[in-house]
């Protein structure tokens, strides 16, 4: 069973960087895109973006210019980094890999960090 | 970039009722379509991929249907259980786009 353990800072300033990492345990990394996932204070699910082993990115458009998303392929993790953030990016992270063209979602998420951005 | 449109935002449904909730994708996308549920203050879970094969676990009173630009998530029986929100998702190409959500509760 593969599992996805994140971590990362839980409490940021206005304008500082968040940054979170997920490790995934247990079967395959490469073949697949591993995505970021957020979800705000009673709202909806947000896709963020995603990478895959060779390092190949998709973002999604409304936060591409602040997003940057690595891969560590020696350790089976891969990063999330957000810059410039405020208020509104105030949520819990999820990583997990959902479905692309070439696979089905396994329904692999990791326990979610919460992230609070404030003065 | 494709849009994703569920309806409706919310209903409240009799234990034992039919539920439908429809996810509208604004271009097709065959059927690379998934239905999560998410509890609150928990992780979503995957129901259903492919629009409608259902996910090892999942009960069979969940069942997804359709392709092209229209989908269905039904709930042939509500159990109490059931209380959550329910998200699809298309997963043809990025971006992979959530569904606004749909929430469940007992009436």
């Amino acid at each position: 069973q593969v599992q996805l353990q994140q971590w990362g800072a839980g409490l940021l300033k206005p304008s500082e960087t968040l940054s979170l990492t997920c490790a995934v345990y247990v079967g395959s990394f490469s073949g697949y895109y591993w995505s970021w996932i957020r979800q705000s204070p009673g709202k909806g699910l947000e896709w963020i973006g995603e990478i895959n082993h060779g390092g190949t990115t998709n973002y999604n458009p409304s936060l591409k210019s602040r997003v940057t998303i690595s891969v560590d392929t020696s350790k089976n993790q891969f990063s999330l980094k957000l810059s410039s953030v405020t208020a509104a990016d105030t949520a819990v992270y999820y990583c997990a890999r959902v479905g692309d063209g070439n696979n089905p979602p396994p329904g692999y998420w990791g326990q979610g960090t919460p992230v609070t951005v404030s003065s | 970039d494709i849009q994703m449109t569920q309806s409706p935002s919310s209903l409240s449904a009799s234990i034992g009722d039919r539920v439908t909730i429809t996810c509208r994708a604004s271009q097709g996308i065959s059927n690379y379509l998934a239905w999560y549920q998410q509890k609150p203050g928990k992780v979503p879970k995957l129901l259903i991929y492919a629009a409608s094969t259902l996910q090892s676990g999942v009960p069979s009173r969940f069942s997804g249907s359709g392709s092209g630009t229209d989908f269905t998530l039904t709930i042939s029986s509500l159990q109490p259980e059931d209380v959550a929100t329910y998200y699809c998702q298309k997963y043809n190409s990025a971006p992979r786009t959530f569904g606004q959500g749909t929430k469940v509760d007992i009436k």
